[in-house]
C-alpha cells in the first residue's frame, strides 16, 4: 500500500500569499497519477488537479501541481478568500488508491 | 449537468447491515468507472471500493474486504454498495464519486476522481 504523507498539517497565510501544500509517497507513484482536492466544511471534495499537474475544468490558474515518484506539490499562486479548505492528496495508480490526510490552510 | 445523489444511509446497530445506492445521471453511466469514498467525522478521506464500467474489476479497501460488495447497474444508471458485519469504525458520510477510465493492454485503468455526492451518513451504534 503505498502511504501518502502530507506536509505540513495546518498552513497559515493570508490572502495574497502563495501557498505551497506537499504530498510524499511513501513508494514511487505509478506514473502520473495523483489528483488533488479541496474541501470545505459541510461539502464534498471538489477535484483542482488530476494527472500530477493537469487542472480540472473550472479551477483558476493560481492552482498548479507538479512532482514525480514520490514528492508532489500544489501550489496556490495568490491566496483568494475561497481558498481557505482543507487540501487531499490521491494516488490512483495502484489499488488501494490512497488518499493523504490532508493539510487544512487557513486565514492567518 | 452531473449529478450523483446517495441514498441508503442512517443508524444501524453493530453487526447489521446496510445498502447504499448512487442515482446518477447527466453523463453515460455505464462508460465509467465508479467509487464509493467515506469520511468518518471530523477526518479524512478513505477511498473504500472502486469498479469498473463492465463491473470487471473490482477493488475493495483491506478495511472493507469480505463485509462490503458493490456493485452497478448500467440499465439503472446506478451505483450499490452492500455493507454488511458493521462495526462502529464504519460510521462516517459515504461518497458516490465518478472516475474516467482507461483500456489498456493489461487490463483496465480507473482514473482520478471527478465527480463527487454529497454523501450519506451512515452511523453504526447500539
Amino acid at each position: 500500500e503505498i502511504v501518502l504523507t502530507q506536509s505540513p498539517g495546518t498552513l497559515s497565510l493570508s490572502p495574497g500569499e502563495r501557498a505551497t501544500l506537499s504530498c510524499r509517497a511513501s513508494q514511487s507513484v505509478s506514473s502520473i497519477y495523483l489528483a488533488w482536492y479541496q474541501q470545505k466544511p459541510g461539502q464534498a471534495p471538489r477535484l483542482l488537479i488530476y494527472d500530477t499537474s493537469n487542472r480540472a475544468t473550472g479551477i483558476p490558474d493560481r492552482f498548479s501541481g507538479s512532482g514525480s515518484g514520490t514528492g508532489f506539490t500544489l501550489t496556490i499562486s495568490r491566496l483568494e478568500p475561497e481558498d481557505f479548505a482543507v487540501y487531499y492528496c490521491q494516488q490512483y495508480g495502484s489499488s488501494p488508491r490512497t488518499f493523504g490526510q490532508g493539510t487544512k490552510l487557513e486565514i492567518k | 449537468e452531473v449529478q450523483l445523489v446517495e441514498s441508503g444511509g442512517g443508524l444501524v446497530k453493530p453487526g447489521g447491515s446496510l445498502r447504499l445506492s448512487c442515482a446518477a445521471s447527466g453523463f453515460t453511466f455505464s462508460t465509467y468507472s465508479m467509487n464509493w469514498v467515506r469520511q468518518a467525522p471530523g477526518k479524512g478521506l478513505e477511498w473504500v471500493s472502486s469498479i469498473t464500467s463492465s463491473s470487471t474489476y473490482i477493488y475493495y479497501a483491506d478495511s472493507v474486504r469480505g463485509r462490503f460488495t458493490i456493485s452497478r447497474d448500467n440499465a439503472k444508471n446506478s451505483l450499490y454498495l452492500q455493507m454488511n458485519s458493521l462495526r462502529a469504525e464504519d460510521t462516517a458520510v459515504y461518497y458516490c464519486a465518478r472516475s474516467g477510465e482507461i483500456k489498456t493492454i493489461f487490463g483496465v485503468v480507473i482514473l482520478s476522481i471527478d465527480y463527487w455526492g454529497q454523501g450519506t451518513l451512515v452511523t453504526v451504534s447500539s
